[in-house]
């Protein structure tokens, strides 16, 4: 059974850092992308970094770039997140998800598998 | 950045009726969009990707149209366990990934 399990949430005051965690199991976590996705408090789904199986391909929404850093460690099948800087804006639920492949084994930036999220508040 | 427009933003139905969700967006997706059903305090699952494909499990009274600009989702026949939040999300042209602001299917 697949598993994605975030940790590191919590209560931070603006210009602070968190680093959130994420400990993927039942799959190969090596053959697979993952992505952060959140969601503030009354909004939508926003994505917010992915990063590809071996690290290769990094990507981030412009309003954490330089100020988030998406990271993963294969051999402990674990994604990360580490947040700098941290704004009020940045108040949200974080997702670790996986980025799914088809029938033909192409992948596809969609979103097949959630954990069930690790909410971050960002307050003085 | 493609924008994706969800309409309605709230769709008040009985159970047993067709739902209906749209999602539009500013450019053409060719068909690589998918949707989402989100329950509260719970972690979303994907329902359709490339525009009209089930995701594993997933129950064939949802279906998925569409291609470009203009997709649909269709709920045929509403179960209980179906009022959530629907949102549809883009992969053609990016970063960034974008997600549609959602439709919440409610009970009337």
């Amino acid at each position: 059974e697949v598993q994605l399990v975030e940790s590191g949430g919590g209560l931070v005051k603006p210009g602070g850092s968190l680093r959130l965690s994420c400990a993927a199991s039942g799959f190969t976590f090596t053959t697979y992308s993952m992505t952060w996705v959140r969601q503030a408090p009354g909004k939508g789904l926003e994505w917010v970094s992915s990063i590809s199986s071996s690290s290769t391909y990094i990507y981030y929404t412009d309003s954490v770039k330089g100020r988030f850093t998406i990271s993963r460690d294969n051999a402990k099948n674990s994604l990360f997140l580490q947040m700098n800087s941290l704004r009020a804006e940045d108040t949200a639920v974080y997702y670790c998800t996986r980025v799914t492949y088809d029938s033909s084994d192409v992948q596809k930036y969609y979103f097949d598998y959630w954990g069930q999220g690790t909410l971050v508040t960002v307050s003085s | 950045e493609i924008v994706l427009t969800q309409s309605p933003a709230t769709l008040s139905l009985s159970p047993g009726e067709r739902a209906t969700l749209s999602c539009r967006a500013s450019q053409s997706v060719s068909s690589s969009l998918a949707w989402y059903q989100h329950k509260p305090g719970q972690a979303p699952r994907l329902l359709i990707y490339d525009a009209s494909n089930r995701a594993t499990g997933i129950p064939a009274r949802f279906s998925g149209s569409g291609s470009g600009t203009d997709f649909t989702l269709t709920i045929s026949s509403l179960e209980p366990e179906d009022f959530a939040v629907y949102y549809c999300q883009q992969r053609s042209n990016w970063p960034p990934l974008t997600f549609g602001g959602g439709t919440k299917v409610e009970i009337k």
